[in-house]
C-alpha cells in the first residue's frame, strides 16, 4: 500500500514552453503533498508544500509564478513549470503524507533544450 | 529555517565492516529524523526513522542514534553488503509522520568494497 505515482517519468521540452507534472497517491488520500527538486549528484531541495483546496506554500527562493502548483483533489497535485529554461532541467520528485510517513513518487526527469 | 549537515560525503568500507554516517541539525524544534536510501535515478526509500522521544532505534543491521542535546543523529549499518551501496540522506522535520516538509542533508555516497 501507500503508493505514489508521477507522470511523466521523463520529459524533454523546448525553452520557453510549459510542462505539467502530475503526482498521484494511488491508494490513500493525501491532504498534503510536497514537491522537491534534485540536481545531479545533489540533495533533494523542498520547493513547496501543496495543500488540498488551498494555495501552496513555497520555500524561500522558489518563484511561485514560475512553478505553479495545484492540489485540486485528495489524490492529485500538479506542478507546472512555466516558461521553462535550461537551468530548470532537473529531477522533480513529489511526496505525499501517508498513514505513517512521507511516500515519494518515482520522480520526473525534466530536460529543457 | 532548518539546516542539516551530513558527513562524510563519500564513505568506502570493506564488505562485512560497519559504516557510520553522521548528521547535525540546527532547529531545536525538529523532532522527526528519517534516513533515506536512494539508488541512481530512483525515488528515496525510507530505511529507518527516529523521533525525539527516543535515543536509539534498531532494525536488523541498521540502527539510528539521536542526541537531542547536541542536535546530532547517526546512521549505523553493520555487516555491510554490496547491495548497501547507494546514496544515503538524513533529514529533519518538525512534525513526525510526514506531515511536514523535510530538510535533507547533502547525502553520503556509500561504497561497499568486495
Amino acid at each position: 500500500g501507500a503508493v505514489v505515482s508521477q507522470h511523466p517519468s521523463r520529459v524533454i521540452c523546448k525553452s520557453g514552453t510549459s510542462v505539467k507534472i502530475e503526482c498521484r497517491s494511488l491508494d490513500f488520500q493525501a491532504t498534503t503533498m510536497f514537491w522537491y527538486r534534485q540536481f545531479p549528484k545533489k540533495s533533494l531541495m523542498l520547493m513547496a508544500t501543496s495543500n488540498e483546496g488551498s494555495k501552496a506554500t513555497y520555500e524561500q527562493g522558489v518563484e511561485k509564478d514560475k512553478f505553479l502548483i495545484n492540489h485540486a483533489s485528495l489524490t492529485l497535485s500538479t506542478l507546472t513549470v512555466t516558461s521553462a529554461h535550461p537551468e530548470d532541467s532537473s529531477f522533480y520528485i513529489c511526496s505525499a503524507t501517508g498513514p505513517y510517513e512521507q511516500y515519494f513518487g518515482p520522480g520526473t526527469r525534466l530536460t529543457v533544450t | 529555517g532548518e539546516n542539516v549537515e551530513q558527513h562524510p560525503s563519500t564513505l568506502s568500507v570493506q564488505e562485512g565492516d560497519s559504516a557510520v554516517i553522521k548528521c547535525t541539525y540546527s532547529d531545536s524544534a525538529s523532532n522527526y529524523f528519517p534516513w533515506y536510501k536512494q539508488e541512481l535515478g530512483k525515488r528515496p526509500q525510507l530505511i529507518i526513522d527516529i523521533r525525539s522521544n527516543v535515543g536509539e532505534k534498531k532494525d536488523q543491521r541498521i540502527a539510528v542514534t539521536l542526541n537531542k542535546t547536541a542536535k546530532h543523529f547517526s546512521l549505523h549499518i553493520t555487516e555491510t553488503q554490496p547491495e548497501d551501496s547507494a546514496v544515503y540522506f538524513c533529514a529533519a522535520s518538525k512534525v513526525g509522520g510526514g506531515a511536514d516538509g523535510l530538510t535533507f542533508g547533502k547525502g553520503t555516497h556509500l561504497i561497499i568494497q568486495p
